[in-house]
């Protein structure tokens, strides 16, 4: 099925580094949403983004929706332990309000305390 | 306020038989979507509903259908089932059939033997 290329797969880094990923597509999007999946449960939204350019933080956590309208990076600074887990980015199609979102693959982060 | 709430939370069946999946929605969201998670393909969009109509489908063979009850709780149905359906089905729900502010539930852990 359609994804978006998300990088990178995986990080491993230490506690207090700032990390960075990004998503791109080949489609452009009208809203591009970051999600965090820890171990056995369901995604839970960090950030949305609605219009091309904005620049959007949440605490520690930076995203930015792409002029393009298809690509979107998040920042995550001063990393620390628990914010181990998957972050998926995920992006909503220009053909109308309907919950078909697109992800990316995943980024796999990993931090050493 | 009450999460999006999925049962069961594990399944195991066998090749050929049939299972039905259960979500329970945020009350008040009318908006439905199913989605699958595998390691190989990633998250994939099953289908979505809004107010007891299928709006959406993704790219899955007719053995996945669903539906969507006047309460706004939605099931989802797997008949014929093969080794590949093996997956975490995830269910979100939405105030309106838009991709803004969809909560995921924990998801169905689904094993075919």
């Amino acid at each position: 099925g359609q994804q978006l290329n998300q990088s990178p797969q995986s990080m491993f880094i230490q506690e207090g580094e700032d990390v960075s990923m990004n998503c791109t597509s080949s489609s452009i999007f009208n809203t591009w949403l970051w999600y965090k999946q820890d171990p056995g449960e369901g995604p839970v939204l960090l950030i949305a983004l609605y219009k091309a350019g904005e620049l959007t933080s949440n605490g520690r956590l930076t995203a930015q929706f792409g002029i393009t309208r298809k690509d979107s990076f998040l920042n995550i600074s001063a990393s620390i332990p628990s914010d181990v887990g998957i972050y998926f980015c995920a992006g909503q199609g220009v053909s109308g309000n309907t919950g078909k979102l697109i992800f990316g693959q995943g980024t796999t982060l990993q931090v050493k305390p | 306020k009450a999460g999006v709430t999925q049962t069961p939370r594990y399944l195991i069946k066998t090749r050929g038989q049939q299972v039905t999946l259960s979500c329970s929605p945020i009350s008040g969201h009318r908006s439905v979507s199913w989605y699958q998670q595998t390691p190989g393909q990633g998250l994939q969009f099953l289908f979505e509903y809004f107010s007891e109509t299928q709006r959406n489908k993704g790219n899955f063979p007719g053995r996945f259908s669903g539906r969507q009850f006047s309460n706004s709780r939605s099931e989802m149905n797997v008949s014929t089932l093969e080794l590949g359906d093996s997956a975490l089905y995830l269910c979100a729900s939405s105030l309106s059939a838009s991709a803004y502010g969809y909560t995921f539930g924990s998801g169905t852990r689904l094993t075919v033997v």
